[in-house]
């Protein structure tokens, strides 16, 4: 059936280094994806999103790439932090309505 | 910043009693949604309300469950008789446009059932 995976369950980086969380999707008429942040004891975070009309979009420290040929969508973090330190998931919206399938989620883990 | 609160953060209940879960959405939002997190999977997809009805809800959401907004600043989610498997965060979410808008979610109800 279709569905949102994401490659790494578990990314460990340096702080200052930039980090890159991959998310695949299989849903053709999705077009809207969002990443989500959740911290441990908090609901999800929405930190930004794209359109399937777009390639790319950037927020602060943050840039989302969507890939659609492969279905791939990719959330990049420049110069990380500990705070990053979080659990991410992307989501996919398919068209027609708005009921959101969530990844199983990459835990980022910020070394001092 | 505005923010979604959910009561109570626990919730612990014996199997078959009913259980209700609150939710106060950011005051001007329209949309207001539930999901569930079982320990270990993915965020799902229960429902969705607007207008004072449900406007989607997933295969999850059976006749178990409903929804209400008792008044206008309320959301509740009730399960009727809990089973074991109901064990899971529950948050609440709302967001002021349906798609394309912002959902921002509550801290969650850690339900336990017994």
């Amino acid at each position: 059936g279709e569905n949102v995976g994401l490659h790494l369950p578990t990314l460990s980086v340096q702080e200052g280094d930039n980090s890159i969380i991959n998310c695949a999707y299989s849903n053709s008429a999705s077009d809207y994806f969002i990443w989500y942040k959740q911290e441990s004891g908090k609901g999800p975070q929405f930190i930004i999103d794209i359109r399937s009309n777009m390639d790319k979009r950037q927020g602060q420290r943050v840039t989302v790439l969507l890939n659609k040929t492969v279905k791939h969508l990719s959330l990049q973090i420049a110069a990380t932090q500990p705070g990053d330190s979080a659990v991410y998931f992307c989501a996919e919206g398919p068209g027609g309505s708005y009921i959101p399938t969530f990844g199983r989620g990459t835990s980022l883990i910020v070394h001092p | 910043e505005p923010e979604v609160t959910q009561t109570p953060s626990h919730q612990v209940t014996q199997m078959g009693q009913e259980v209700i879960l609150r939710c106060v959405p950011i005051s001007n939002h329209l949309y207001f949604y539930w999901y569930r997190q079982i320990l270990g999977q993915k965020v799902e997809f229960l429902v969705s309300f607007y207008n004072n009805e449900i406007s989607e809800k997933s295969e999850i959401f059976d006749d178990q469950f409903s929804v209400e907004r008792p008044d206008g600043s309320n959301f509740t989610l009730k399960i009727r008789s809990t089973k074991l498997e109901d064990s899971a965060m529950y948050f609440c979410a709302s967001n002021q446009a349906d798609r394309g808008g912002i959902q921002y979610f509550g801290a969650g109800t850690r339900l336990s059932v017994l």
